[in-house]
């Protein structure tokens, strides 16, 4: 498994702002994921999006992904704070048994 | 749906004792469960990875002996730290994944403290 890598590290928004973060990897994929983990809990999935999708929505959350610059961006619209919460990209080959590798995380904090 | 639970939430132990950790997929089963470990503010580290009814892959500096993983159901895996030491203290979590899943649904953790 490959590890995606996040930017920024932080993000500070105050609540109705858009968030944006980003992740790069290295080699070609499956699909890659997002994940969400509050302070002290263990990951939330959020969205799944293939190597032959180019976008995808769900709820405030918009995914994009672009095979040929191997980035994905997760774009949060109108935050909340309750949006604050550490989120990790998980590019998936989809060989052998699934294994995910995590990086360091965007760690967004959405300011009342 | 997709529910995973852990317990303990938190366990606090001397050094020198074993402690056990279950993941319990509530309303799917999970052929494939991850373990992880998280250090304060860092990211999540994979342990192993175990299949129902076989042994499972520890990941390279993982040690097989102290880390007993057992996943002897299609919905319940135990880790077992053995003969704890404070340097394991740290965030334990759990993930499973159905069998043609590729999503990981995560449990909410185990925080252990070795005293």
């Amino acid at each position: 498994s490959q590890q995606g890598e996040e930017d920024p590290q932080a993000l500070s928004i105050q609540e109705g702002e858009n968030a944006t973060m980003n992740c790069s990897y290295k080699t070609s994929i499956n699909n890659l994921q997002w994940y969400r983990q509050n302070s002290g809990r263990g990951l939330v999935h959020l969205i799944l999006i293939r190597s032959n999708e180019r976008e995808k929505h769900s709820g405030r959350l918009r995914v994009t992904l672009d095979t040929s610059k191997k980035s994905s961006s997760l774009l949060i619209t109108a935050s909340r704070a309750a949006d604050t919460a550490s989120y990790f990209c998980a590019p998936n080959s989809g060989a052998g048994s699934y294994q995910l590798t995590f990086g360091k995380g965007t760690k967004l904090s959405v300011i009342p | 749906g997709a529910v995973v639970s852990q317990h303990p939430s938190w366990v606090i132990c001397k050094s020198g004792t074993s402690v056990k950790i279950e993941c319990r997929s509530l309303d799917f089963q999970a052929t494939t469960m991850f373990w992880y470990r998280q250090f304060p503010k860092q990211s999540l580290m994979l342990m192993a990875t175990s299949n129902e009814g076989s042994k499972a892959t520890y990941e390279q500096g993982v040690e097989k002996d102290k880390f007993l993983i057992n996943h002897a159901s299609l919905t319940l895996s135990t880790l077992t730290v053995t003969s704890a030491h404070p340097e394991d203290s740290s965030f334990y979590i759990c993930s499973a994944r159905s069998g043609a899943g590729e999503t990981q649904y995560f449990g909410p953790g185990t925080r252990l403290l070795v005293l």
